[in-house]
């Protein structure tokens, strides 16, 4: 089972700021298939990003994922009110196909 | 409007099943993989199965393997879950989640859209 690590646990920044939100896998992604998901409260988890870097479809340009092998990124360029959330990696190529432990991403 | 909408989740105790269902709309059902994926409240995301659109391939993970039961009707363009032998453990909100393989060999994908979700709660 590739287990994903997901740092920091919790973020603390301010409208307007970047957002660096790290996954890291036990082993190699093949493919990258990685994926990104946003979820707020009361809500099921959004995709953001998949692949690891193609935007999901209406999702803002602030937004964009990168990494290959067992390292993995999103980034939030300018964060945006709505942004702050709990955010999940998952992995889409080897069954189980397991996500990150999520970061929270709160507002200072 | 595409949607997704789970129901049957319900309280039961220990040992007891239930049957949770997954009816779409506004896509083309029979082309997609579909998943269930669960969640405790306040806690992660979980995968829980998936199969392909002609459930050619059907994958669980080991955490409910020979317990449930994942199908799916075409026809009516509906998922289920059959969970038998239920645990504590198993108390979680319930996702359905369309995958983006189209293929029947290939359960996997990101999962691009998912419903509201359904709550089962194991308890005696």
């Amino acid at each position: 089972e590739i287990v994903l690590t997901q740092s920091p646990g919790t973020l603390s920044l301010s409208p307007g700021e970047r957002a660096t939100l790290s996954c890291r896998a036990s082993q190699s992604v093949t493919r990258s298939y990685l994926a990104w998901y946003q979820q707020k409260r009361g809500q099921p988890p959004r995709l953001l990003i998949y692949g690891p870097s193609s935007r999901a479809t209406g999702i803002p340009d602030r937004f964009s994922g990168s990494g290959s092998g067992t390292d993995f990124t999103l980034t939030i360029s300018r964060l945006e009110p709505e942004d702050f959330a709990v955010y999940y990696c998952q992995q889409y190529a080897t069954s189980p196909y397991t996500f990150g432990q999520g970061t929270k991403l709160e507002i200072k | 409007e595409v949607l997704l909408v789970e129901s049957g989740g319900d309280l039961v105790q220990p040992g007891r099943s239930l049957r949770l269902s997954c009816t779409t709309s506004g896509f083309n059902f029979n082309y997609y993989s579909m998943h269930w994926v669960r969640q405790v409240p306040g806690k992660g995301l979980e995968w829980v199965s998936g199969l392909t659109w002609g459930s050619r391939i059907i994958e669980y993970s080991d955490s409910v393997k020979g317990r449930f039961t994942i199908s799916r009707d075409n026809s009516k363009a509906s998922l289920y879950l059959q969970m038998n032998s239920l645990r504590i453990e198993d108390t979680a909100f319930y996702y359905c989640a369309r995958a983006s393989s189209s293929s029947d060999v290939v359960v996997s994908g990101y999962f691009d859209l998912w419903g509201r979700g359904t709550l089962v709660t194991v308890s005696s």
